[in-house]
Formats: structure tokens, sequence, C-alpha cells
């Protein structure tokens, strides 16, 4: 079993949907950080948390530490917001463990 | 601040050939990480650093060295390239463990 678990794995969306993303870790962790890579290859961190919510702009993060269980939401969804989203669970020196990754695809 | 730097972009090797990937950056940060990217399998943790003089394996650690000399630098080693290392490496770095990570725009390798 993977130790960073994403789902769903494909998700297609029309633009305006509200959009989530589950992760679920199963190992003790630092901080939970929610990335995101576009079809350029490029890597941005978007959130990283320990506890609670986090929002920017559209985008909303979760966590429940108790549950080991971390959602990513996306309100007024975009076709900009098409990408692959990674959930990353940080170990207690700096390195990352990663989810296979959600790619999303949103239509116009 | 140019973040985190690697070179080269692509990069074409035969078998058996070696080659460093060049990792940098220009934030002071003490975490510095390599991961290799393949389709289906997600990022996977090559070797990191906690520090200068520091370094320690990760999950995929066969066929390459690391060295962290300054603060700056974490320079990968692929000691005696093979097809199975085609993939495509990204470096990162943070200021500590419960800060964000900076990721690199990754270099493009393929072992022919």
């Amino acid at each position: 079993k993977n130790e960073v678990e994403q789902s769903p794995q494909n998700l297609t969306a029309q633009e305006g949907e509200f959009i989530t993303i589950n992760c679920s870790y199963s190992v003790g962790i630092s901080a939970l950080h929610w990335l995101q890579q576009h079809p350029g290859g490029g890597i941005v961190s978007l959130f990283m948390l320990s506890s609670g919510k986090k929002k920017h702009g559209r985008l909303i993060a979760t966590i429940n530490i108790q549950e080991k269980h971390s959602s990513l939401h996306i309100t007024a969804s975009h076709p900009r917001d098409s990408a692959v989203y990674i959930c990353a669970v940080g170990g207690s020196q700096g390195n990352l463990i990663f989810g296979k990754g959600t790619k999303l695809s949103v239509k116009p | 601040n140019a973040g985190v730097t690697q070179t080269p972009k692509f990069q074409v090797l035969k078998t058996g050939q070696s080659m460093t990937l060049q990792c940098a950056q220009d934030m002071n940060h003490e975490y510095m990480s390599w991961y290799r990217q393949d389709p289906g399998m997600g990022l996977r943790l090559i070797h990191y650093s906690v520090g200068a003089g520091i370094t320690d394996q990760g999950e995929v650690p066969n066929g390459y060295n690391v060295s962290r000399s300054t603060t700056e630098d974490f320079p990968l080693r692929l000691l005696s390239a093979a097809p199975s290392q085609t993939s495509v490496y990204f470096c990162a770095s943070s200021y500590s463990n419960r800060n964000e990570q900076y990721f690199g725009p990754g270099t493009r390798l393929t072992v022919t």
C-alpha cells in the first residue's frame, strides 16, 4: 500500500464546477503539501499545512490530522486550473513522500 | 532571487557515460533534495541534505551520488548511466522541514 494515496486519479469538470481532490496518508508527518504541475512540467507549491484550513483565492486546503486525510477544493473552476495536483507529506528531515497525482481537466 | 536553478534542461547520454546534474539555490535554504519523476510512479526521492556536509539516501539512491560542500549547491552525479535512469529530475529546497518547498524547473534525461 502506498504511503500517500490520492483520489481520484483523473478528474474532468465543466468550467464553474466545485472540485475536490482527496489525499490520505499512513505515516507520521511534519506537514502536508499540495503542489501543482502544469503540462510544461514546472512544480509549484500551493499550500503547506499541518492543521486546520488554508485559503488562497479560489483554492482551499484542509487537513484532519486524526484521520490522516486532506482535501484540496477548487471553487468556480476555470480551464486554467487544468493541471496535475500532487499531495505530498513531509518527513522529519524535510524530504517529501508524494502521491501519484490527480490529473484535472476543466472544460470550457 | 533566481530561486532554484537546474542545469542542463535536457541531456542525452549513452549507457555507461557519467554526468553531473547541477542544482543551486540562492535562498540560503538548509534542506535540499533530488527527486525523479516517472510516468505512473509519481515523484520519488533519490537523495537529500539537511545542511552543508550532510547527505542521506532516499527511496531510490542506487546509481546516484551527491555531495553538499556549500549551502547553495547540491549536485547529483550519475556514475554509469543506464536506460532505467531515463527520467525527469527535480531539485527542491526549503528553509526547514516545516516550510514551503521550492522546485527547480527540472532536467529531462534520456539514456540510450
